[in-house]
């Protein structure tokens, strides 16, 4: 049972444009949600996250939109650059349970030039 | 990666030999994890920790074994390694009051 499901599996977008990556998840007891960046060869980094208490967190061209009563949350990059092109994962995690993370699959942007 | 490093970054191991990773710390955080990443799979739980002596099994720990003595060590051992444990292994720490995990530079390990 995967509980938390990540789409597309992969996307591409030119430069300047918006991309968007959709998760969904099962668990109600989720109460953080984090998204991670990875780059080839390195680990995961912490991008930006958001708990369910508010529908929107905004870091510079990044943003998180979240949906409590669909259980679903998406990231939005906006004017996407080449820079960006990189695998994003979603996450979930109870604090109250080790805060043990659960992630999608992954999805690979390329931002064309 | 500030704060965490795994060693080895690269291993060649033969089928049914054992194998140790290492995690260290220097963040002195209370919980550290053991993922590993698989094309398709995303990130998968192997074990974690949320203390010295207090560890617990993930979703994939079969084959998987983890102890940790010191706050700044968590160390993952595959006790006789096979080819389906050929991966790349995080290890990922995380505080108190963070729930954001920092991720170390990753393990490649190659069963032949």
């Amino acid at each position: 049972q995967q509980q938390v499901k990540q789409s597309p599996q992969s996307l591409i977008v030119q430069k300047g444009g918006i991309s968007i990556i959709n998760c969904a998840y099962e668990n109600t007891a989720f109460d953080y949600f984090p998204w991670y960046q990875q780059f080839p060869g390195k680990g995961p980094a912490l991008l930006i996250a958001i708990r369910p208490d508010v529908s929107e967190k905004k870091e510079g061209r990044f943003t998180i939109s979240f949906n409590k009563s669909a259980k679903q949350f998406s990231l939005h990059i906006m004017d996407s650059q080449p820079g960006d092109s990189a695998t994003y994962f979603c996450a979930a995690s109870r604090g109250t349970n080790a805060g043990k993370s659960t992630f999608g699959d992954g999805t690979t942007l390329t931002v064309k030039p | 990666d500030a704060g965490i490093t795994q060693s080895p970054r690269h291993k060649v191991t033969e089928t049914g030999t054992p194998v140790t990773l290492r995690c260290h710390q220097t963040e002195n955080h209370r919980y550290m994890y053991w993922y590993r990443q698989d094309p398709g799979h995303g990130l998968r739980l192997i074990h974690y920790s949320y203390g010295v002596k207090d560890t617990d099994k993930g979703e994939v720990s079969d084959g998987y074994s983890v102890s940790r003595s010191k706050t700044e060590d968590f160390l993952l051992t595959l006790e006789s390694a096979t080819s389906s444990q050929t991966s790349v292994y995080f290890c990922a720490i995380r505080g108190q009051t963070n729930y954001g995990y920092t991720f170390g530079s990753g393990t490649r390990l190659t069963v032949v």
